[in-house]
């Protein structure tokens, strides 16, 4: 069986700190996705990464894959309120597009 | 944003009744899924379709069936449910089953069972 680890599951901060959210498996997978989840919504994707070692920014975000393909790390440089949320990672496989996801990282960013 | 609608958003059951879960998409997405959330766990795969009648069991299929008569619709029922059950129910579409295809969310059915 598959899992993620995703750590850590809450994580407060003031705005302007920066912060990194680990993803962790024994597994490979074929690609790692990121999503954002607000109260009351679904998750949002924000990436996809599918080479070992890739790495995508998206403006403050930074999005790493293992060179593995067995760990990925998300990093925000100077939180801001905004950034607020539940970020879930999602790994893939080629079997119908399953995802398995990590169990969720609770960022809340104080003004 | 995908179209993408879940059916009811909220509803409140007794154990022992069936429960039928609606997903609805616009997008004519061949690939359909559903996940149950809960607290510590993330979100969980519970079913999945690759087509018309082309079903599958995710890691958490134990009470639940699904059906898919047309490529927009695609149900989930629990046909007695139980408290374990109680949970946040999502259906998310994917245009094709390859790797790194992103899914995408409707918004959720909270589902309580007393």
């Amino acid at each position: 069986t598959q899992l993620l680890e995703q750590s850590p599951q809450f994580l407060s901060i003031q705005e302007g700190e920066n912060l990194t959210v680990y993803c962790n498996s024994s597994s490979v997978f074929s690609s790692l996705q990121w999503y954002r989840q607000e109260p009351g919504e679904g998750p949002v994707l924000l990436v996809t990464v599918v080479t070992g070692g890739e790495v995508k920014k998206l403006k403050r975000l930074t999005f790493q894959f293992g060179d593995a393909r067995k760990d990925s790390s998300l990093h925000i440089t100077a939180a801001q309120p905004g950034d607020t949320g539940l970020y879930l990672c999602a790994g893939g496989d080629n079997q119908g597009g399953k995802l398995i996801f990590g169990q969720g990282t609770e960022l809340s960013v104080k003004p | 944003d995908a179209g993408i609608t879940q059916s009811p958003r909220h509803k409140v059951t007794e154990t022992g009744t069936p429960v039928t879960l609606r997903c609805h998409q616009t997008e004519n997405h061949r690939y359909m899924y559903w996940y149950r959330q809960d607290p510590g766990h993330g979100l969980r795969l519970i079913h999945y379709s690759y087509g018309v009648k082309d079903t599958d069991k995710g890691e958490v299929s134990d009470g639940y069936s699904v059906s898919r008569s047309k490529t927009e619709d695609f149900l989930l029922t629990l046909e007695s449910a139980t408290s374990s059950q109680t949970s946040v129910y999502f259906c998310a579409i994917s245009e094709s089953g390859g790797a790194g295809q992103p899914q995408h969310f409707g918004d959720g059915t909270r589902l309580s069972i007393l």
